[in-house]
């Protein structure tokens, strides 16, 4: 089993709908969790942290399960702007340091 | 401007040949990371560094090296001993957190081919 599993989709959204993605990770002990965005052929950026209570940012929602070990991220009042892949990123060991382990992306794609 | 500053964009390699990535950063960050991707996949860590002379293996070491003499600098050398070198790579930088708790920031990458 992967560390870090995600639906590589695409998940083709209308404008203006709402999406939601989950991410899972295998080891129970994960500390940090992060969404990234990667548009084609750039490097992956920061899109939030994740926290234990759940975090909003904008028009973006990321939320943790400890117990059934996902994270997921729900985007309101797509954009056409928000079509990227989104990447799952997790620190699976503490005593790591700051080593984080990529999950493979799931794909968005907005269509007006 | 503050950032991480990846070169060359696009590097071609002949067969035999050893070449190297510049990786470079102006954010005062300990740690730094090299990262490969190939096409449809997820990143893979080749080595990272926590501090100046001194760093460690990633996942998929074999085949390059790297080194750390300066905090703003972390060449990578990609050696003819790594068969498959076609992909993209990805240096990335951090504040070392021993928690675990920082997130990474890219340089932009290099695009490396065999010719």
């Amino acid at each position: 089993r992967k560390e870090v599993e995600q639906d590589p989709g695409p998940f083709n959204v209308p404008e203006g709908a709402t999406v939601a993605f989950n991410c899972t990770y295998s080891n129970s002990a994960s500390q940090s969790f992060f969404w990234y965005r990667q548009d084609c052929r750039k490097e992956p950026k920061l899109l939030m942290s994740v926290y234990s209570s759940g975090n909003e940012d904008g028009r973006f929602t990321a939320q943790l399960n400890r117990a059934s070990q996902y994270i997921s991220l729900l985007i309101r009042d797509s954009k056409l702007s928000d079509s990227a892949t989104y990447l799952c990123v997790v620190n699976p060991i503490k005593a790591a340091g700051n080593k984080l382990t990529f999950g493979g992306g799931t794909r968005v794609l907005v269509k007006p | 401007d503050g950032g991480i500053t990846q070169s060359p964009k696009y590097l071609f390699r002949k067969e035999g040949q050893n070449v190297t990535l510049s990786c470079e950063q102006n954010l005062n960050h300990d740690a730094m990371y090299w990262y490969r991707q190939d096409p449809g996949q997820g990143l893979r860590l080749i080595y990272y560094s926590q501090i100046v002379n001194d760093f460690q293996k990633g996942d998929i070491a074999e085949g390059y090296s790297v080194s750390r003499e300066k905090k703003e600098s972390f060449p990578l050398t990609v050696t003819s001993a790594q068969k498959n070198p076609t992909a993209f790579y990805l240096c990335a930088s951090s504040k070392w957190g021993g928690q675990g708790n920082q997130p990474q920031h890219f340089g932009d990458g290099t695009r490396l081919s065999i010719l």
